[in-house]
């Protein structure tokens, strides 16, 4: 009841094109759930966050939608870049500082 | 957003020998930090909950004899892996979330290789 599923493992994405990572979750305690950023050897930097009371939150190119019925969140990346390379973790956790549960992860490779 | 700092990036040490990782919040206090591992193309692991001023908790299966973790002010915990042996050579984060808000921020990493 504590795992997130997180898919696809890698995606490989055109520039400029949408690139879609989906995560589902279990235990409807949780109500933070976040997405974060890594680069190679470096730490995870915080995307973007959503809470289960909206539908949608979109920071820049990022987009979070959050389906609270079907207990799936997923992260949109308009516009794809190069630079945005990376592998990505959606996480979850029940909020105030409590531990966060990670899914497996998305390596994304955006090509020229 | 917020600043988590780890020191140092990178140590080489010698199987048997302990190593100390150094994790600070730079701009907040943090009583709470986590400490996760991550191995290559996987995901983070969480080993243990850091409190200031009182006990770590660990999650299943982490020696907390091997991995002490002291969180000895609202800005400083730190993990010492004890006895290390080439299984330890890891990727070790810490993160931190800020005070009242469900903001966590993660520290760029120790990289850890046991000889």
């Amino acid at each position: 009841q504590q795992q997130v599923k997180q898919s696809p493992q890698s995606l490989i994405v055109q520039k400029g094109g949408i690139s879609i990572i989906n995560c589902a979750y279990e235990n409807t305690a949780f109500d933070y759930f976040p997405w974060y950023q890594q680069f190679p050897g470096k730490g995870p930097a915080l995307l973007i966050a959503i809470r289960p009371d909206v539908s949608e939150k979109k920071e820049g190119r990022f987009t979070i939608s959050f389906n609270k019925s079907a207990k799936q969140f997923s992260l949109h990346i308009m516009d794809s870049q190069p630079g945005d390379s990376a592998t990505y973790f959606c996480a979850a956790t029940t909020g105030g500082g409590n531990k966060l549960t990670f899914g497996t992860g998305t390596q994304l490779k955006v090509e020229l | 957003g917020a600043v988590v700092s780890q020191h140092p990036s990178w140590v080489i040490c010698k199987s048997g020998t302990s190593v100390k990782i150094e994790c600070r919040s730079l701009d907040f206090q943090a009583t709470t930090m986590f400490w996760y591992r991550q191995f290559p193309k996987q995901s983070l692991m969480l080993m243990a909950t850091s409190n200031e001023g009182s006990k770590a908790t660990y999650e299943q299966g982490v020696e907390k004899d091997k991995f002490l973790i002291n969180h000895a002010s609202l800005t400083l915990s730190t993990l010492t892996v004890t006895s290390a042996h080439p299984e330890d050579s890891s990727f070790y984060i810490c993160s931190a979330p800020t005070s009242g808000r469900d903001e966590q921020f993660f520290g760029p990493g120790t990289r850890l290789t046991v000889l």
